[in-house]
């Protein structure tokens, strides 16, 4: 079982409608979750961090964390074709030693 | 506030050939990451440092990787003899401590020829 599990997509979105993102990880002692938006060509960029089970909002991003069910899940409201990328889930793992990436969803927001 | 940054951008060699990246994190990060991204996978880690201290270099091919952080600041990945399959970006990245967000440098492509 891998650490950090993404669907790779593609996943399409019309603009104007809501992306789902998700994100499941084996370590159940892991305490410190983020996510990141890569484009093309370039590094990866933190859109949030999320340490405590619920939702965190911030702007059209609400990232939500299921410890019990050890997943992490990311929104984002009124897609833009600006939100095209690829989305990667970030995972501290081993006692937040170890920060493991999930294999990145490609997401394309359709004009 | 300085980013992490990273030297060369762009490298192409032949195989078995050498090469070698750097990278200065960002003041006052006792963290750092060296991340190998394939095209098309998410970032994988090499190895972790805190301070001049390795944490983490279970994924690192020792056969043929190398890195090193002296002074605790700057650090240096090398590669000899490299491989077809090295073909990737070499992210480098820094936090205050783990646990806490890390920031990228703007990476290092390699292509082995």
């Amino acid at each position: 079982q891998k650490e950090v599990e993404q669907n790779s997509g593609p996943l399409s979105v019309p603009e104007g409608a809501i992306a789902s993102l998700n994100c499941t990880y084996s370590d159940r002692v892991s305490q410190s979750f983020f996510w990141y938006r890569q484009y093309s060509g370039k590094s990866p960029e933190l859109i949030m961090s999320i340490y405590s089970n619920g939702d965190k909002e911030d702007g059209r991003f609400t990232a939500q964390l299921n410890k019990a069910s050890q997943y992490v899940s990311l929104l984002i409201r009124d897609s833009q074709p600006s939100d095209s990328a690829t989305y990667l889930c970030a995972v501290n793992v081993k006692g937040a030693q170890k920060l493991v990436f999930g294999q990145g969803t490609r997401l394309t927001i359709n004009p | 506030e300085a980013g992490v940054a990273q030297s060369p951008r762009y490298k192409i060699i032949e195989k078995r050939q050498s090469v070698a990246f750097w990278c200065n994190p960002i003041s006052g990060h006792a963290t750092l990451y060296w991340y190998q991204q394939i095209l098309g996978q998410g970032p994988k880690l090499l190895i972790q440092f805190q301070n001049n201290g390795v944490v983490d270099d279970s994924q690192l091919p020792k056969d043929r990787f190398s890195a090193e952080r002296l002074k605790g600041v700057d650090s240096t990945l090398k590669i000899q003899p490299a491989k077809l399959e090295d073909s990737a970006v070499y992210l480098c990245a820094s936090t205050t401590q783990p646990g806490n967000t890390i920031y990228f440098g703007e990476g290092s492509w390699l292509t082995v020829v």
